[in-house]
């Protein structure tokens, strides 16, 4: 149980067009998910936190026009990256809450954007 | 603040074991991790341990919490070769639960 998929798990796009990551849990519903972004060789940095029905808080630096979040059900949350620049290239990661399991945080496997 | 802090390499003999240090700021979090990542593919939960532990141990893995000086570490006993990955850990800030994750230890397993 507790899996999380991300779709799509690799993708690569033209700079100036956006870009839609979706993150889904399989089997719980999720109460809070979260987007990670991460460079090579170099760690997780959290861009957000979504709750379902509600705005994303956004971590400091982070610009909330340029990367979207909705998180519409409690099974479904969405990155959009909008006008993408070959900046924006990186591995994104999602996580989720599960209300019935407090002290874990289950992780989507990761898209990569390509920004060419 | 928020920050933790790994070393970043290690490497060692197959069959050895390997001690994959962190420390951590918040003496508040509630929660510490382990993650293995192995290239190209997400996170994979290892272990935690609850703050009011000072060790835990699962098969191969064990985990030490010194609370006072803030600093975990993870024991992979009888090191093998598919236990080359890169090994984050992470706390649990108490505020809104997010993860505050470390640069992350590559470790390399020599035949």
């Amino acid at each position: 149980g507790a899996v999380v998929s991300q779709h799509p798990s690799w993708v690569i796009c033209k700079s100036g067009t956006s870009v839609k990551i979706e993150c889904r849990s399989l089997d719980f519903q999720a109460t809070t998910m979260f987007w990670y972004r991460q460079f090579p060789k170099q760690s997780l940095m959290l861009m957000a936190t979504s709750n379902e029905g509600s705005k994303a808080t956004y971590e400091q630096g982070v610009e909330k026009d340029k990367f979207l979040i909705n998180h519409a059900s409690l099974t479904l949350s969405t990155l959009t990256v909008t006008s993408a620049h070959p900046e924006d290239s990186s591995f994104y990661i999602c996580s989720a809450n599960s209300r019935d399991v407090y002290n874990e945080q289950f992780f989507g496997p990761g898209t990569r954007l390509t920004v060419l | 603040g928020e920050d933790v802090e790994q070393s970043l390499f290690l490497s060692v003999r197959e069959g050895d074991s390997s001690v994959i240090n962190c420390t951590y700021t918040d003496s508040s979090s509630t929660y510490l991790y382990w993650y293995k990542q192995e290239p190209g593919a997400g996170l994979q939960l290892l272990t935690y341990i609850f703050s009011n532990m000072d060790m835990k141990q699962d098969q191969r893995l064990t985990v030490l919490l010194n609370k006072k000086d803030k600093h975990l570490s993870l024991r992979i006993a009888d090191t093998q070769t598919g236990d080359s990955a890169i090994y984050f850990c992470a706390e649990k800030y108490n505020q809104g639960g997010k993860l505050i994750f470390g640069q992350g230890t590559e470790l390399s397993v020599k035949p």
